[in-house]
């Protein structure tokens, strides 16, 4: 069965500290995804990752990509307020399923 | 969210009730996805269809339809809607290759 979970649910944070969303997946995928959404709006790209040992970074957000761990973390530097948002990450499962399965979403709230 | 359209993108529906979810990309993609967002949770994967003429269930297929009779546009079918389908809708698309997903803005259906 094709899972994927992100923790935690909900995250609150200070501004200026640091903290890591985590996301794990059950079975081997092409590639993973992670999406920005605000209230009411669409899913906004942040980052794709392709292949294992792959970082990405912008701006206070850098994404990682352990395909042996079946792991990718989302870490967020000296946050600030822009960034509270809901994040997710996607999985997909390439192949003859091509399946784009999202994780449960982390609510990420930063207070001044 | 440029070239990915969803119509309509409210609706108020009565319980067995029947109406369609349009989505249309002019991007000569291949793949193309149909998600429900429900309060407070993730994407859930309902349809999805790798190339024309193809569809596949998702997660949750159940009360729902789907049709991809060309390349362009892919709709979703409530044959009888409940109350249970209130929620907002996204239509997806992925190109062969290429790593970009392109999100739809949003229907939000409401079941009465």
């Amino acid at each position: 069965e094709l899972k994927v979970e992100q923790n935690p649910l909900f995250l609150s944070m200070q501004e200026g500290k640091n903290y890591t969303i985590y996301c794990n997946y059950s079975t081997t995928s092409d590639r993973l995804y992670w999406y920005r959404q605000d209230p009411g709006k669409s899913l906004e790209s942040l980052f794709v990752l392709l292949s294992n040992g792959a970082v990405k970074q912008e701006g206070r957000l850098m994404a990682s990509l352990d395909t042996k761990a079946r792991l990718s973390t989302l870490h967020i530097t000296a946050a600030v307020h822009d960034l509270s948002a809901t994040y997710f990450c996607a999985v997909l499962y390439g192949g003859a399923t091509n399946k784009l399965i999202f994780g449960t979403g982390t609510l990420l709230a930063v207070q001044p | 969210n440029a070239g990915v359209t969803q119509t309509p993108k409210f609706q108020v529906l009565k319980t067995g009730q029947s109406m369609t979810l349009q989505c249309a990309q002019d991007m000569n993609h291949n793949s193309m996805y149909w998600y429900r967002q429900d309060p407070g949770m993730g994407l859930r994967l309902i349809y999805y269809s790798a190339s024309e003429g193809t569809t596949d269930k998702g997660e949750v297929p159940n009360g729902y339809n789907v049709s991809r009779l060309n390349k362009r546009e892919f709709s979703l079918r409530l044959e009888s809607a409940a109350p249970s389908q209130t929620s907002v809708y996204f239509c997806a698309s992925r190109p062969l290759s290429g790593n970009t997903i392109y999100f739809g803005e949003g229907s939000w259906l409401t079941v009465v």
